[in-house]
């Protein structure tokens, strides 16, 4: 069965600080990527997708993510955190074929200023 | 304005007592979802239903169910049977669904509480 790991559960950072989340999934084959954010109070929305080409995909807010296939790998990026950013982030793996969207557990992120 | 309603924002049930979650779209959208969150297990999907008069089980449908009687409606029951219903229910849909999976649009969700 597909699962998806996220190993960060509670980040603390620094305004200006960089932010890396960390993403892995269980899938050999063709894979569509997604990352979530909920921010405190607001619904749960995308920040970007990969769907194919270019693995480095950029989202909203300066957030960007690399898809590393040899290493079942999505993680998040971003190079200078704001305090706004404070929020849950969920990655998101649905097979090629489905319709279905397996989340990760999710990484809460607090930014102090 | 475009998107999905979710109501009530908060709910409390005595247990034993069957309750209806309501989630509806105005998005056009044909495919809608089911999710429970839970704090640190992220979400996990009760039922989908990718067309009207058709749905799914998740991965946690035990203790739910749902009907799909119009495109912009999917209510959740959450029934006497579910052992532990106390959770953030959140509602989605996308475009379509099928062998494709599309950006999927969130619901504020509904908290509720059993006790």
């Amino acid at each position: 069965a597909q699962s998806v790991s996220q190993h960060n559960h509670h980040v603390i950072l620094s305004e200006a600080a960089s932010l890396e989340l960390g993403c892995n999934y269980s899938y050999g084959g063709t894979v569509n990527l997604f990352w979530y954010v909920q921010y405190p109070g607001q619904h749960l929305q995308l920040l970007l997708k990969y769907f194919s080409g270019d693995p480095l995909v950029k989202g909203i807010k300066g957030f960007e993510a690399e898809f590393i296939k040899s290493k079942f790998s999505f993680n998040l990026r971003k190079p200078s955190v704001q305090w706004s950013d404070t929020a849950e982030y969920f990655c998101a793996v649905s097979s090629y074929n489905t319709d279905k969207l397996i989340f990760g557990t999710g990484t809460r992120l607090q930014v102090f200023p | 304005d475009g998107g999905i309603t979710q109501s009530p924002k908060y709910l409390f049930r005595k247990e034993g007592q069957n309750v209806t979650l309501s989630c509806e779209q105005n998005l056009n959208h044909d495919a809608m979802y089911w999710y429970r969150q839970d704090p640190g297990q992220g979400l996990r999907l009760i039922y989908y239903s990718q067309i009207v008069n058709d749905f799914q089980k998740g991965d946690i449908a035990e203790g739910y169910s749902v009907s799909r009687e119009k495109k912009e409606s999917f209510p959740l029951t959450v029934t006497s049977a579910q052992k532990n219903p106390t959770a953030f229910y959140l509602c989605a849909s996308s475009i379509g669904g099928g062998r494709v999976t599309y950006e999927q649009y969130f619901g504020p969700g509904t908290r509720l509480t059993v006790t």
